[in-house]
């Protein structure tokens, strides 16, 4: 099984600042990650699939990057609707995918 | 606008069996794979399930096999998951979600149902 990890586990941030969000994978999963976020009482929302595309509908604030084992979301400039959960998830290994733990983007 | 609704959770001893419905809309059902995932009270998702757009492949996750069976009615634009022999550790709020590649699956997930509660417990 391919175990994701993700950090930090709470970034706690203000709106306008700039997020950077981890995940790293314990093997090579190419650039097969995506992310999601995740508000509370909410399905969650794709964000980003292989690495770096955004998903249909997703602002241009968003952006991932990475291959490999080191991946990164990077939200440009927090707005108030971000604030939520973010997970990426491997299908390198399909049908096993894996999600990661979670971030908990919240507000200072 | 694509619509994904499920339906059929509850509270079910352990031991018991569910059946979990989704109901999809607002796109050709008949040709995308869907999934099964899972979100265990404040904690984070796991897959469950994944058919093929025809019903042809089937996989699951380890934690499931040989106790969940996912299906489908293409005819009623239904995605099922059978549930039996449930445990505790089964208890989650239980999503339905579209696979984002048409015929060939990607395994990433598009759109998303609102989610259905099975708490087991006796």
């Amino acid at each position: 099984e391919i175990v994701l990890t993700q950090s930090p586990a709470t970034l706690s941030l203000s709106p306008g600042e700039r997020a950077t969000l981890s995940c790293r994978a314990s093997q090579s999963v190419s650039s097969y990650l995506a992310w999601y976020q995740q508000k509370p009482g909410q399905a969650p929302r794709l964000l980003i699939y292989d690495a770096s595309n955004r998903a249909t509908g997703i602002p241009a604030r968003f952006s991932g990057s990475g291959s490999g084992t080191d991946f990164t979301l990077t939200i440009s400039s927090l707005e108030p609707e971000d604030f939520a959960v973010y997970y990426c998830q491997q299908r390198s290994n399909w049908p096993q995918v894996t999600f990661g733990p979670g971030t908990k983007v919240d507000i200072k | 606008q694509v619509q994904l609704v499920e339906s059929g959770g509850g509270v079910v001893q352990p031991g018991g069996s569910l059946r979990l419905s989704c109901a999809a809309s607002g796109f050709t059902f008949s040709s995308y794979g869907m999934h099964w995932v899972r979100q265990a009270p404040g904690k984070g998702l796991e897959w469950v399930a994944f058919i093929r757009y025809d019903g042809s492949n089937k996989y699951y996750a380890d934690s499931v096999k040989g106790r969940f069976t996912i299906s489908r009615d293409n005819s009623k634009n239904t995605l099922y998951l059978q549930m039996n022999s449930l445990r505790a550790e089964d208890t989650a709020v239980y999503y339905c979600a579209k696979d984002g590649g048409i015929a060939v699956a990607v395994y990433y997930f598009d759109y998303w149902g609102q989610g259905t509660l099975v708490t087991v417990s006796s």
